[in-house]
């Protein structure tokens, strides 16, 4: 049973350039959440979708971010124009369903602003 | 919203001695208490949680202890080993939404 994949695990880009991130969740499970980890700090919550719906984005930036995931496919994030401070490891979990699940995550994919 | 504080925010313990991790929060709604540990380039891996209606869970050399009415939990290790050393991280859930918050981790190194 295959985890949470996650690609490209390294991902250089220049000022101003776009990033896809992408996020493919565990066999059987629908919800899907991302989670940024600049160095040497925690992880903080991104946003929480499930197929074809964002549930909650409350912690994304208001410009040049956005989500997806839509019925076929994995989970995008995508960034805009990225700038020096988007650098991160970006994180994805997935989990089964609402309520009282274990979040799994993934590998994480290292996000570099030349 | 939710806030996380986690203390020490470095530990360093000789071999075999038991490290301690504590971290407090505000929002009472919260019910699911989840401990991860994150080594170096790697992925956060839960090792152990608790939930709201227990105060005590035990796992091996680890275990979690929650006071509901203080608002705060607690990761203990005993008889700690050099593959301990890793930085873990408490989160939190409240009991109306699925985002996990988590407090800004603990470097833990055990020193052979």
């Amino acid at each position: 049973n295959a985890g949470v994949m996650q690609n490209p695990r390294h991902l250089v880009r220049r000022r101003g350039q776009e990033a896809r991130l992408r996020c493919s969740p565990m066999k059987g499970h629908s919800h899907v959440y991302w989670y940024r980890q600049l160095p040497e700090e925690g992880l903080k919550f991104m946003v929480y979708l499930q197929k074809e719906n964002i549930i909650d984005e409350s912690g994304m930036p208001k410009e040049r971010f956005s989500a997806e995931f839509p019925k076929e496919g994995p989970s995008i994030l995508r960034i805009q124009q990225v700038v020096r401070g988007d650098s991160a490891a970006y994180f994805c979990a997935s989990s089964p369903g609402q309520g009282p699940h274990e979040q799994y995550f993934g590998p994480g994919t290292r996000l570099t602003v030349t | 919203g939710e806030n996380v504080e986690q203390h020490p925010s470095t530990l360093s313990v000789q071999e075999g001695d038991s490290a301690v991790i504590k971290c407090t929060y505000s929002d009472s709604a919260s019910n699911y208490f989840p401990w991860y540990k994150q080594e170096l380039g790697k992925r956060p891996q839960l090792i152990i949680d608790i939930r709201s209606n227990v105060g005590e869970k035990k796992d091996q050399r680890i275990a979690v202890t929650l006071n509901k009415t203080a608002k705060h939990f607690s990761l203990h290790i005993t008889e700690t080993q050099p593959e301990d050393s890793a930085v873990y991280f408490c989160a939190l859930r409240k009991a109306a939404g699925n985002k996990l918050t988590f407090g800004g981790g603990t470097r833990v190194l055990v020193k052979p």
